[in-house]
């Protein structure tokens, strides 16, 4: 599975978009993008994911470069809630679709 | 989390004891998921389940084992507690082509 990087840490103030980025450069052409949220120790919480185009639900966007090297998750305004570790994940849906979780992204929405 | 169902949430071990971790699902998910978590880290796969009577090591199996004899349940079981393996362990489950979804996790710790 393709790795990714995702910058260690970020704040937003409250109100405003949050744009987390992430670089999958070795990415291939049958992995999804996945992004997921830890808040405080609970359990992750899918956010969206997408293969191609971009992807927009109730919770954020997804905007996927064309060459598919790089991402960026939008949180459109973002709330005190928000703050959590983001992570970003690329994954293919072979058997077992097994999820590799990196460092993520620690986000710390500001009042 | 609806439909992910993991008991204890908080367990206090000696060194040489065991004891099993148990995932119970009600969302008719044919693939299972244990994770653990260490402080500061992101999660690692340590077995997954495709279905009913299949099992699989992920990154980090030594000293865990599995059984998936229901669709329903997947426990995890410690047979001789170390310390090494004082972590958070999350349980996901999802179907085909969809995303994990996780519990609230069980709080371990070995002393």
């Amino acid at each position: 599975d393709a790795k990714t990087t995702q910058p260690p840490s970020m704040d937003c103030a409250e109100g405003r978009a949050a744009n987390l980025p992430c670089n999958h450069s070795t990415i291939s052409g049958n992995e999804y993008v996945y992004w997921y949220r830890q808040i405080h120790s609970q359990g992750p919480q899918y956010i969206i994911h997408g293969l191609k185009n971009n992807e927009t639900n109730e919770m954020a966007s997804l905007i996927i470069t064309e060459d598919r090297k790089s991402s960026t998750l939008i949180l459109p305004h973002a709330t005190l809630r928000d703050t959590a570790v983001y992570y970003c994940i690329v994954k293919s849906e072979a058997a077992g679709n097994k999820l590799t979780f990196g460092g993520g992204t620690r986000v710390l929405v500001k009042p | 989390n609806a439909g992910v169902t993991q008991t204890p949430k908080f367990r206090i071990l000696k060194i040489g004891q065991s004891m099993t971790l148990q995932c119970t699902q009600d969302m008719n998910h044919n693939y299972m998921y244990w994770y653990r978590q260490d402080p500061g880290m992101g999660l690692k796969l340590i077995y997954y389940s495709v279905g009913a009577g299949i099992t699989d090591k992920g990154e980090v199996p030594n000293g865990y084992n599995v059984s998936r004899s229901t669709t329903e349940d997947f426990p995890l079981r410690l047979e001789l507690a170390a310390p090494s393996q004082t972590s958070v362990y999350f349980c996901a489950v999802r179907d085909w082509e969809q995303p994990q979804h996780f519990g609230d996790g069980t709080r371990l710790s070995i002393l």
